[in-house]
């Protein structure tokens, strides 16, 4: 059974750096072409963050201005985000996913169960 | 940045019955040099994340009860549930993944009238 799970703190600081990971087991992230990043505040939508791919590639929200970092570890079978200079409104459940193979690079059929991340002092 | 917005925001419909949520998109979705839809539907139940249910437009993703469909091209889409069953009641959210930054519609609420 594929299961992805993401982790991190729960509570950051503001103007620090948010920071998570997403574990995947029960399948190889060389496998498929895309892994992504969504959040989602509370009560409201999806937001697309990112997404990246075992050979390089990687594809950012231009909403998030520099701010965002993404990287894979395929010995470790994980990928993770950073994103700097955390204000209030990057409050938001984060979710990791899975992309569909040969769709798109942010069309995701397996989630995670999310983390909530609040930026507050 | 392509806005997608969804209508209604929220709507009640008795069990058996039809459901149909509209989705549009300020600007075409259609990729010209495959004439597909880069327009995909999702159902989030409380507490979960989001599940993928229809993909170019009108193909359902695997599992997916073929009580939900997808119609619509270019700009206008919409997500029908020919039979409305308890286990329906959702937010139900449409996304283009056509363009960066991939929008996702506000949402319409499901529910049992």
């Amino acid at each position: 059974q594929v299961r992805l799970w993401e982790s991190g703190p729960g509570l950051v600081k503001p103007s620090e750096t948010l920071s998570l990971t997403c574990v995947v087991s029960g399948y190889s992230i060389s496998s498929s072409q895309f892994w992504g990043w969504i959040r989602q505040p509370p009560g409201k939508g999806p937001e697309w963050i990112g997404s990246l791919s075992h050979l390089g590639d990687v594809y950012h929200n231009p909403s998030f201005k520099g701010r965002l970092s993404m990287s894979m570890d395929t010995s470790r079978n994980q990928f993770s985000l950073k994103l700097s200079s955390a204000t209030a409104s990057d409050t938001a459940m984060y979710y990791c996913a899975r992309a569909v193979d040969r769709i798109g690079v942010a069309l995701f059929d397996l989630w995670g169960q999310g983390t909530l991340v609040t930026v507050s002092s | 940045d392509i806005v997608v917005t969804q209508s209604p925001d929220s709507l009640a419909v008795s069990l058996g019955e039809r459901a149909t949520i509209n989705c549009q998109s300020s600007q075409s979705v259609l990729y010209s040099s495959d004439n597909k839809n880069y327009l995909g539907w999702y159902q989030q139940k409380p507490g979960q994340p989001p599940k993928l249910l229809i993909y170019w437009a009108s193909t359902r993703a695997s599992g997916v009860p073929d009580r939900f469909s997808g119609s619509g091209s270019g700009t206008d889409f919409t997500l029908t549930i020919s039979t409305l069953q308890a286990e329906d009641v959702a937010i139900y959210y449409c996304q283009q993944f056509y363009s960066a930054p991939h929008t996702f519609g506000q949402g319409t609420k499901l529910d049992i009238k």
